[in-house]
């Protein structure tokens, strides 16, 4: 049973059109992330929640924002998509922070 | 920050082969954290080692984390196709309050080949 889903699995936006992308999760833990991987590179932190408490990295770009309207889900907001923004984006979940974090299948964002 | 580095970046073995993949990082580790990714998809966590010394296994891969806790191994014996992926380590980093990241290694790609 997949516990923390991502829809869509694949995204194609127009550059410069706002995009959304959501995660869900049915495990109830406290902490959200979301995450940019291209290709051949690890995993990059954008921003994580722990409950309502937003932490932003310092190096994610102003274009880039987030929401968590309840515990079970989260959505990621691109405003203005660039041809730099295409990646998997992937989300997670954990109890708490220094506990092992759940993905999802991630979402694969073309920009055309 | 705390950098991690993988070794080897990629490595091609037969089935039924075993194989050791290493984690380095230059801080003292305090939670590290062996996720397998396959092409598309998203990380599956396997183990997750904190104590000097500490081994976990599951089915056929064994992690270890060094009494020093700088450096991780991951061993899978007797390798098969469905081991093949990237393998990340990742390391726990205190951020402040009650927040912690995890920072990626760039991962090592296993291919099995029959």
């Amino acid at each position: 049973d997949a516990m923390v889903i991502q829809n869509p699995r694949y995204q194609v936006t127009q550059f410069g059109k706002p995009v959304t992308l959501s995660c869900s999760q049915t495990l109830n833990h406290n902490v959200m992330y979301w995450y940019q991987q291209k290709s051949s590179q690890a995993p990059k932190l954008l921003f994580h929640y722990y409950d309502k408490d937003f932490n932003n990295e310092a190096d994610t770009p102003d274009n880039f924002q987030s929401r968590r309207p309840n515990t079970s889900f989260c959505f990621l907001d691109i405003r203005s998509p660039g041809l730099g923004d295409a990646a998997m984006y992937l989300c997670a979940t954990s109890v708490q922070g220094n506990q092992p974090q759940h993905f999802g299948d991630g979402t694969r964002l073309s920009i055309l | 920050s705390q950098e991690l580095e993988q070794s080897p970046q990629s490595l091609i073995v037969q089935e039924g082969k075993n194989l050791t993949i290493n984690c380095t990082s230059s801080k003292t580790l305090y939670g590290l954290y062996w996720y397998k990714q396959k092409y598309g998809e998203g990380l599956i966590f396997l183990m997750m080692l904190q104590k000097g010394g500490e081994e976990k296994s599951h089915e056929k891969i064994t992690a270890k984390l060094d009494e020093k806790k700088q450096q991780s191994s991951l061993h899978i014996t007797a390798s098969q196709p469905s081991h093949a992926g990237i393998y990340l380590c990742g390391a726990d980093r205190y951020s402040g309050g009650s927040n912690y990241k995890l920072t990626f290694g760039k991962g090592t790609l296993l291919t099995v080949n029959p």
